[in-house]
């Protein structure tokens, strides 16, 4: 166990509609990272937030968005959803100043 | 643009054996490298790590090998077992920025 929960596991949407998949680091941790992974793809960074703030963005569509809360947990919401966004979107956290992620796992998202 | 490439997608060890994974990356600036473990159904788990000022690291059965000129890295098991079947991620950062860039992962099966 990561220490990284992520829910829900699994959903299952229609292609148009709205979601939003959540994420508690482990405690201590003030980074969360997502990531998303396709088919035969790797893990695609997708945004960093570090104690409420974005720190990084990596390929993120513009119908997706994230956020980090004072409790630090974390929410990213994808809209307008396409059948190209059916994949495993995994949330990570890290200590300050470490580059070791842990990752939660997962939720695997399916839009038909 | 792909900066961390794992050419192999997928390899097959005899039980016993030695397993040898291999990665190259691209940008001249990453500095730490990290090596994940993915089983299915589970996110990534942290294998082993090194940093740019080492050329070899090792723990138990596991040994990183890092390559700068060639920009390639290596990881190696020995002796293979089944429970090493899994996918493998190789992963880089660069100093100051802590999201790791992965590449697509090779899977391994080890064959009893």
């Amino acid at each position: 166990d990561s220490g990284v929960t992520q829910t829900p596991k699994h959903l299952i949407t229609a292609t148009g509609q709205r979601v939003t998949l959540r994420c508690s680091p482990r405690s201590g941790d003030l980074s969360v990272y997502w990531y998303q992974q396709s088919l035969d793809q790797g893990l695609q960074f997708l945004i960093q937030y570090y104690n409420g703030e974005e720190r990084a963005k990596g390929n993120i569509l513009e119908r997706f968005s994230a956020q980090q809360f004072p409790d630090l947990h974390s929410e990213l919401n994808l809209s307008s959803l396409e059948l190209g966004d059916s994949a495993l979107y995994f949330c990570a956290s890290s200590a300050p100043g470490s580059e070791k992620l842990f990752f939660g796992s997962g939720t695997q998202l399916s839009v038909l | 643009d792909q900066q961390v490439k794992q050419n192999s997608p997928s390899l097959s060890v005899q039980e016993g054996r030695i397993s040898i994974l291999n990665c190259d990356y691209t940008n001249s600036m990453f500095d730490y490298f990290l090596w994940y473990k993915k089983y299915p159904a589970e996110g990534p788990t942290f294998l082993i790590s090194i940093s740019s000022i080492k050329d070899k690291n090792e723990d138990g059965r596991f040994t990183v090998f890092l390559n700068k000129s060639a920009k390639h890295l290596s990881l190696h098991i020995v002796p293979s077992q089944p429970g090493d079947s899994a996918v493998y991620f190789c992963a880089a950062s660069s100093t100051g920025g802590e999201k790791l860039t992965f590449g697509t992962g090779t899977r391994l099966t080890i064959i009893p």
